[in-house]
């Protein structure tokens, strides 16, 4: 069975330091990776998603990218942190066009 | 115009109601609609997905989907204390996802 494994659960950084996720999907190949973010009290907004290693498209310009060294692989990456990217960060996987599956999620405080 | 609109709430029903939950989308090329669930600091879980028009029921939960009103609903029947949680619309949109700002349900017992 396929599962979406997304580390760390809760994170805690301050303003101007770097930030990596890592979410990864077993049991799959070439799934449609995505990286979505809830602030607080609000809905989901799409970030990045990706049908295909090193295809990556961006839905909102701000200073996080993200990356997919491999297949089942996706980072979401920010080189220095502001107070505006506190969220909760959730990635979600589909094999195709339906059935996405989030992960856990990542809670992100930045201080 | 938001691309997928739903009414933030709370909706507030009795244990053992029915809760109507509403969203709307303004693509209309969209072809697959979703309802996930989301309890309070939790990811969402998919419900129900339908692509249709009409209605698609598993267990306690209907889909109804109108595409010429451009108007998707999700039916909760006997509703539960358990149930009490954020209800989101989803709009599949070429290769994403998109998601209504979802609806607050509190059922008391």
């Amino acid at each position: 069975s396929q599962t979406i494994h997304q580390w760390p659960a809760t994170l805690v950084q301050p303003v101007g330091s770097p930030l990596s996720l890592e979410c990864t999907v077993e049991g799959t190949s070439n799934p449609n990776l995505y990286w979505y973010r809830q602030a607080a009290g609000r809905g989901l907004q799409l970030l990045f998603y990706s049908v295909g290693i090193g295809q990556i498209s961006s839905e909102v310009p701000q200073n996080l990218s993200a990356s997919r060294p491999q297949d089942r692989q996706f980072i979401l990456s920010s080189k220095k942190l502001l107070l505006s990217d506190s969220g909760f960060y959730l990635c979600a996987w589909t094999p195709g066009l339906d059935g996405y599956t989030f992960g856990s999620g990542t809670r992100l405080t930045v201080v | 115009q938001k691309e997928v609109e739903q009414n933030s709430g709370p909706l507030s029903v009795p244990e053992g109601a029915i809760a109507s939950l509403n969203c709307t989308y303004s693509d209309r090329g969209s072809q697959s609609f979703f309802w996930y669930r989301q309890y309070s600091g939790k990811s969402p879980e998919l419900i129900m997905f339908i692509y249709s028009n009409g209605d698609k029921e598993d267990g306690r939960f209907t889909a109804q989907l109108n595409k010429a009103s451009q108007y998707v609903s999700l039916l909760i029947r006997d509703s539960q204390p358990s149930d009490s949680a954020t209800y989101l619309c989803a709009v599949r949109v070429a290769d994403k996802l998109i998601f209504g700002t979802g609806t607050r349900l509190q059922v008391f017992p």
